[in-house]
């Protein structure tokens, strides 16, 4: 059965710094790894999809890494802003059915001026 | 502007009522999907649709429906059946053969 694991739960940071958010899953075999943000009583923005045969995708000052042999992927946000401040969520599709993702609970983010 | 748009923000309903919110998208996306978000939970499957007239359970659809007659819309009525309603309720849409979904804004729902 396929679990997400985020860790940590919450973050604070000054502002400038960078930093990683991790996302850990059980199961190697995924056909890819999405990155969403969230802020407050808001819906999700996706950030960055990544595939299977992807290493990295980048966007702006974010930068997310896949390694599935080790069941990890990391989203690195540079030179943080308090605008970057929201919940980070990633997602892998279930086993069998990639139309369902299985989500972690996601990392709470606070980017302090 | 091309996006999905939920409505209402907010809901209140009275204890044995159905009530039903609403998702649109005009990104001509094949598939839909409903999500129900929890403090302290990760997001869950409600329903989802990968074209018209065609609908699956996800993970915790008891108490739930849903209607898929237009490309464009993907309704959910929470029906009296389901025991524990409050919530905030996101819906999403994908391109077919693709899962990178996109999200609506939200509608959170109170029992009243």
């Amino acid at each position: 059965k396929q679990e997400v694991t985020q860790i940590p739960a919450a973050l604070s940071v000054p502002e400038g710094e960078n930093l990683v958010l991790n996302c850990s899953f059980t199961d190697s075999a995924i056909y890819n790894l999405q990155w969403f943000r969230q802020d407050p009583g808001k819906g999700l923005t996706s950030l960055l999809l990544i595939q299977s045969s992807q290493r990295e995708q980048t966007s702006g000052r974010l930068n997310a890494s896949l390694d599935k042999s080790s069941g990890r992927s990391t989203l690195y946000i540079a030179a943080s802003q308090p605008g970057d401040s929201a919940t980070y969520l990633c997602a892998v599709p279930s086993p069998g059915n990639n139309r369902k993702l299985i989500w972690g609970l996601g990392t709470s983010l606070a980017v302090n001026p | 502007d091309g996006g999905i748009t939920q409505s209402p923000k907010y809901l209140f309903r009275k204890e044995g009522q159905n009530v039903t919110l609403s998702c649109e998208q005009n990104l001509n996306h094949d598939a839909m999907y409903w999500y129900r978000q929890d403090p302290g939970q990760g997001l869950r499957l409600i329903y989802y649709s990968q074209i018209v007239n065609d609908f699956q359970k996800g993970d915790i659809a008891e108490g739930y429906s849903v209607s898929r007659e237009k490309k464009e819309s993907f309704p959910l009525t929470v029906t009296s059946a389901q025991k524990n309603p409050t919530a905030f309720y996101l819906c999403a849409s994908s391109i077919q053969g693709d899962n990178e979904q996109f999200f609506g804004p939200g509608t959170r729902l109170t029992v009243l």
